[in-house]
């Protein structure tokens, strides 16, 4: 039973770019959230895609959007790479039908890194 | 909105001893706990969570953590550590039935010295 996957593991970008990251969900889950983890920080979280849809957003400016395929997988976008988008992406999945209490499976991440 | 803290950023202790990592959390309404723990070079996984019903909940591997609603506290327990507990632990919250995203406090970096 594959887990959460996400490509690439590692990324360099310069400033002002755009980068797109990749997520499988695990086997069975329709779910996928995406979180950036900064140094010595725990994770926040950036936006939720079920069915196609951003179900739930959070503090992120419109820099970063993201897709889901039918496939369950998904897609973070960045445009216009900060110095302080550099970080760990972490994708996480679940199935949606158990709520708020249903466990967030999470992927290794990437680790980007904007010069 | 919701918030995380948690009382320590790195506990340092000797295989045996008790650990114990403190977490607050600030919410107004129905709230969901989770204990993460993040090994070295590995993802983020679950140690336990918390809905409802009997406050102490066991998670996996020897940890236990005790919801205590007056305090808006979930602190993590685990009476004797061993090396491999070394790790980076976060909790977190989601709020109610239909927030679905994880508010994580900053976490806590445990070393465990053998």
């Amino acid at each position: 039973d594959a887990g959460v996957t996400q490509s690439p593991t590692h990324l360099i970008k310069t400033r002002g770019q755009q980068v797109t990251l990749r997520c499988s969900p695990k086997s069975g889950h329709d779910t996928v959230s995406w979180y950036q983890q900064a140094l010595g920080q725990g994770p926040q979280f950036i936006f939720q895609y079920y069915e196609e849809e951003e179900r739930q957003r959070g503090n992120f400016p419109d820099r970063f959007s993201g897709h889901q395929f039918p496939n369950y997988s998904s897609e973070l976008n960045v445009n216009a790479l900060l110095l302080g988008d550099s970080a760990l992406y972490l994708c996480a999945s679940r199935i949606v039908g158990g709520g708020a209490r249903e466990t967030q499976y999470f992927g290794p991440g990437t680790r980007l890194l904007v010069l | 909105a919701q918030s995380v803290s948690q009382h320590n950023h790195h506990v340092i202790l000797s295989e045996a001893a008790s650990l114990e990592l403190g977490c607050n959390y600030s919410y107004g309404g129905t709230v969901n706990l989770f204990w993460y723990v993040q090994y070295p070079g590995q993802h983020l996984q679950l140690l336990l969570k918390y809905f409802s019903g009997d406050p102490l909940v066991k998670g996996i591997k020897g940890f236990e953590a005790e919801f205590i609603k007056s305090k808006f506290s979930f602190n993590l327990r685990k009476p004797s550590v061993q090396w491999s507990d070394t790790a980076e632990y976060f909790c977190a919250v989601t709020g109610g039935s239909n927030d679905y995203k994880l508010s994580f406090g900053a976490g806590t970096t445990v070393t465990v010295r053998a």
